[in-house]
């Protein structure tokens, strides 16, 4: 079982691009997150699906828009990036209710 | 407002030794609380879980943590480090309409 992938794995944008990270689920799980994560300051949640055709934001969720593409998949998009969204990405799913998040394994970007 | 604190930023301790990481959290209803660990350039992997019951709970690699409501307190504990437990931990509450909150994390640091 892959569980959740994350792709891809390692991206240098220079400030003004734009790029999407892709997350896809194998587990037929119904709740997926977007987390980033710096040092010192744990995960914190940028946006969430909660089921297919919703989606709602986190705590940080200025600079990023998501798509929930289908059960499987929870795209984050960057329209302009910006230094301060150098961070490592994280993205999570859950079945819903009394469940853990499964995570993958991480996006390290770095923006110039 | 729900909220995770995890006072020790670092922790050292010798191999072998007992180790004891703390979590307190601030939550309105009865919390689901969770301890992952992440290994450097992975996901997190969930270490344990408690949802009710037995305030007691076992996770994986020899890891257990204890629930205290009248604290707010689920720390995670081990009776004996093995360099290979060297890591960062974080503790969450969740999921809150269908939020995780994660603390900040705690680096373990094993000396040999």
């Amino acid at each position: 079982n892959a569980g959740v992938t994350q792709t891809p794995k390692f991206q240098v944008l220079k400030t003004g691009q734009s790029m999407t990270l892709q997350c896809a689920q194998d587990m037929n799980h119904n709740s997926m997150y977007w987390y980033r994560q710096d040092p010192g300051m744990g995960l914190r949640l940028i946006y969430y699906s909660a089921s297919e055709g919703t989606t709602d934001k986190g705590e940080v969720p200025n600079g990023y828009n998501v798509s929930r593409l289908n059960k499987r998949e929870f795209s984050l998009r960057l329209e302009s990036a910006a230094p301060s969204q150098t961070s490592v990405y994280f993205c999570a799913s859950t079945l819903g209710g009394k469940t853990e998040a499964f995570f993958g394994q991480g996006t390290r970007l770095t923006v110039v | 407002a729900q909220s995770v604190t995890q006072p020790d930023i670092h922790i050292t301790v010798s191999e072998g030794a007992s180790l004891e990481l703390r979590c307190n959290y601030s939550y309105g209803a009865t919390p689901y609380l969770f301890w992952y660990v992440q290994s450097p350039g992975q996901g997190l992997q969930l270490l344990l879980k408690y949802f009710s019951g037995d305030t007691l709970v076992q996770g994986i690699k020899g890891f257990e943590a204890e629930f205290k409501r009248s604290q707010s307190s689920f720390n995670l504990r081990k009776p004996s480090v093995h360099w290979s437990d060297a890591a960062e931990y974080f503790c969450a509450v969740g999921p809150g309409t269908y939020k995780y909150i994660f603390g900040t994390g705690t680096r373990l640091k094993v000396l040999a």
